[in-house]
């Protein structure tokens, strides 16, 4: 089945660690994003893609990073930098550059201890 | 930058109720979507609306948009608890490069 996987499902880490979150798409889009959820609010959108080997900070993108080396890959980086990270990350694609809708993976909930 | 707004924040109604949020948004849009969410879950697209467009219906879902008042409603009709769900708008503006802005969700809760 076509989709979007995310992983780990969730994830615990201590302050001043990296972490990556793998997102991994069969649907041959060529667009992939990274948003930010927190309790009781909208999605902030972190990272896109709208191409391979290329990339734009979206909104928050402030002590995150990203790499889109293949087109069916897009991890996000959690450095320690980021100030407040615990948080629920979705990542999504879209299969053109101007319209249409996203496809949601299942999220990534990270918890720092 | 936040650009829709939905209202209400939570809703509460019973099964075969029907259930109407609504979203506002600021700037002159390509198309508004509305996705859906349950607890702990991705989001789910539920309908697209154009900016030339004033009303569409997909199963048991109505939307409508009023590009003069920069405003839109989500009708479920013949609510089921299975409709449980956060309920999200996201707009697609010129020159946003086809990202989408989302509002905070409206969290619908349908008792049986």
């Amino acid at each position: 089945d076509g989709g979007i996987t995310q992983s780990p499902k969730y994830l615990f880490r201590k302050e001043g660690q990296n972490v990556t979150l793998s997102c991994e798409q069969n649907l041959n889009h060529d667009a992939m994003y990274w948003y930010r959820q927190d309790p009781g609010q909208g999605l902030r959108l972190i990272y896109y893609s709208q191409i391979v080997n290329d990339f734009q900070k979206g909104d928050i993108a402030e002590g995150y990073s990203v790499s889109r080396e293949k087109k069916e890959s897009f991890p996000l980086t959690v450095t320690s930098a980021q100030k407040n990270p615990t948080a629920f990350y979705l990542c999504a694609s879209k299969s053109s550059r101007n319209t249409g809708e996203l496809f949601f993976g299942e999220g990534s909930r990270l918890t720092v201890l | 930058s936040q650009q829709g707004e939905e209202d209400p924040q939570a809703l509460s109604i019973q099964e075969g109720e029907n259930a109407t949020m609504n979203c506002s948004y600021k700037t002159s849009i390509n198309n508004l979507q509305w996705y859906r969410q349950n607890s702990g879950r991705g989001l789910v697209h539920l309908i697209l609306i154009r900016s030339n467009e004033r009303e569409k219906h997909s199963g048991r879902l109505r939307v409508t948009l009023d590009t003069s008042k920069k405003s839109s409603s989500l009708l479920i009709t013949a609510s089921r608890a299975a409709d449980t769900a956060s309920y999200f708008c996201a707009t697609e503006n010129g020159g946003s490069q086809g990202n989408l802005i989302f509002g905070k969700g409206t969290k619908l809760s349908v008792k049986p």
